[in-house]
């Protein structure tokens, strides 16, 4: 059985910080990984998904990595901004299109 | 493009009710999926509708059930509702053909329940 855990569970920095949130999966027979956003009371945005091939994804200042072998995934964030104060998750995709998510990291930058 | 449309935003229940939520997918999406959020439980799968057919379910009772109409749109229903029945629902579509393929989910703002 699948079982996602991210590491830590919350993270304050200050603004212009680099920073790295971590995913684990227990089951590396994943067909994808994908990393979202959730803002207060909202739904979640879809960030970065990196396929099994694949071992990483950019976009414009994220930057998510995924090593199968140990069961790891980061996403790594440039330059910190305010606005990028959120909930990040990450979610094992497998064959049946089921996500299994992490219980996510709630990120706060500050001013 | 208009994007993941769930209606209502809130809901407010008593237990033993039943509740039927909406979900419009985007605009050409077939898959459409559906998650349960708790504080204590996180994000959890309840299940996955392509072409008014459930291919897969996750590990919940009876009681939650859900269908899709030709058009993609999805409805999901909770019958005999239980206090931990409060939680966020989310729906996501996805324009996935076939089990297994990477593609992007798109969630929508979800539907808070509240079982009193």
């Amino acid at each position: 059985k699948q079982e996602v855990t991210q590491i830590p569970a919350a993270l304050s920095v200050p603004e212009g910080e680099n920073l790295v949130l971590n995913c684990s999966f227990t089951d590396s027979a994943i067909y994808n990984l994908q990393w979202f956003r959730q803002d207060p009371g909202k739904g979640l945005t879809s960030l970065l998904l990196i396929q099994s091939s694949q071992r990483e994804q950019t976009s414009g200042r994220l930057n998510a990595s995924l090593d199968k072998s140990s069961g790891r995934s980061t996403l790594y964030i440039a330059a910190s901004q305010p606005g990028d104060s959120a909930t990040y998750l990450c979610a094992a995709g497998g064959a049946t299109n089921k996500l299994i998510f992490g219980t996510g990291t709630l990120l706060a930058v500050q001013p | 493009k208009a994007g993941v449309t769930q209606t209502p935003r809130y809901l407010i229940k008593t237990r033993g009710q039943q509740v039927t939520l909406s979900c419009s997918p985007i605009s050409g999406h077939r898959s459409v999926s559906w998650y349960q959020q708790t504080p204590g439980q996180g994000l959890q799968f309840l299940f996955e509708y392509f072409s008014e057919t459930q291919r897969n379910k996750g590990n919940f009772p009876g009681r939650f059930s859900g269908r899709q109409f030709s058009n993609s749109r999805s409805e999901m229903n909770v019958s005999t509702l239980e206090l931990g029945d409060s939680a966020l629902y989310l729906c996501a579509s996805s324009s996935i053909p076939r089990q297994g393929t990477n593609e992007k989910l798109f969630f929508g703002s979800g539907t808070q329940l509240s079982v009193l």
